[in-house]
């Protein structure tokens, strides 16, 4: 139990486009969602936190306008990228809380390349 | 920042147990300890928590010492698919966390 998934697996697009990365529960209901950001040789980020049916909690530094962030159901959260640049190319993970406030639940991630 | 930290590497052979310490003297009163594992470019494999009782399931234990100011994860049979990165993390906040070899 506890799956979650994350689709795309990878992406590759043009600077200034967005990009929209989905995070599902596959097997349980996620009140609550994370969204982390990872560079190469580096920890996971915590880039904000989402709660079905409100607004996200970003992160220090975290700019809401451009990594936007939409928690309609209780399987599913979606990160946007909104007019990609090359420095947001990084790995994106996604967890989901399963019966503790921090037990996390980790998707595979998200490889996202901005050219 | 970070609540916890950890040696940035360790090794060890194949068959023994491995010792993975975590410093996080910080830790609130009712802050649990959470352990996962990294493989290169996957996401994050949970490992075991605790608040401040030991505890053990079918992939480690974790050892929590009496003032909770650290904690110990215990793998007793490393093998080389445990070869990984090893967070230990109060909260949502990531440290660097342990890079595990483990060698033949």
């Amino acid at each position: 139990g506890a799956v979650v998934s994350q689709h795309p697996s990878w992406v590759i697009c043009k600077s200034g486009t967005s990009v929209k990365i989905e995070c599902r529960s596959l097997d349980f209901q996620a009140t609550t969602m994370f969204w982390y950001r990872q560079f190469p040789k580096q920890s996971l980020m915590l880039m904000a936190t989402s709660n079905e049916g409100s607004k996200a909690t970003y992160e220090q530094g975290v700019e809401k306008d451009k990594f936007l962030i939409n928690h309609a159901s209780l399987t599913l959260s979606t990160l946007t990228v909104t007019s990609a640049h090359p420095e947001d190319s990084s790995f994106y993970i996604c967890s989901a809380s399963g019966a503790g406030p921090y037990e996390q639940y980790f998707g595979p991630g998200t490889r996202l390349t901005v050219t | 920042d970070a609540k916890t930290t950890q040696p940035t590497s360790m090794d060890c052979a194949e068959g023994r147990a491995a010792n993975l310490p975590c410093n996080h003297s910080t830790i609130s009163g009712n802050e649990y300890v959470y352990w996962y594992r990294q493989i290169h470019s996957q996401g994050p494999q949970y490992i075991i928590h605790g608040l401040k009782n030991n505890e053990t399931n079918e992939m480690a234990s974790l050892i929590i010492t009496e003032d909770r100011k650290s904690s110990t994860l215990i793998l007793p049979h490393a093998t080389l698919r445990d070869t990984a990165v090893y967070y230990c993390i109060v909260k949502l906040i990531f440290g660097t966390g342990t890079r595990l070899q483990v060698f033949p």
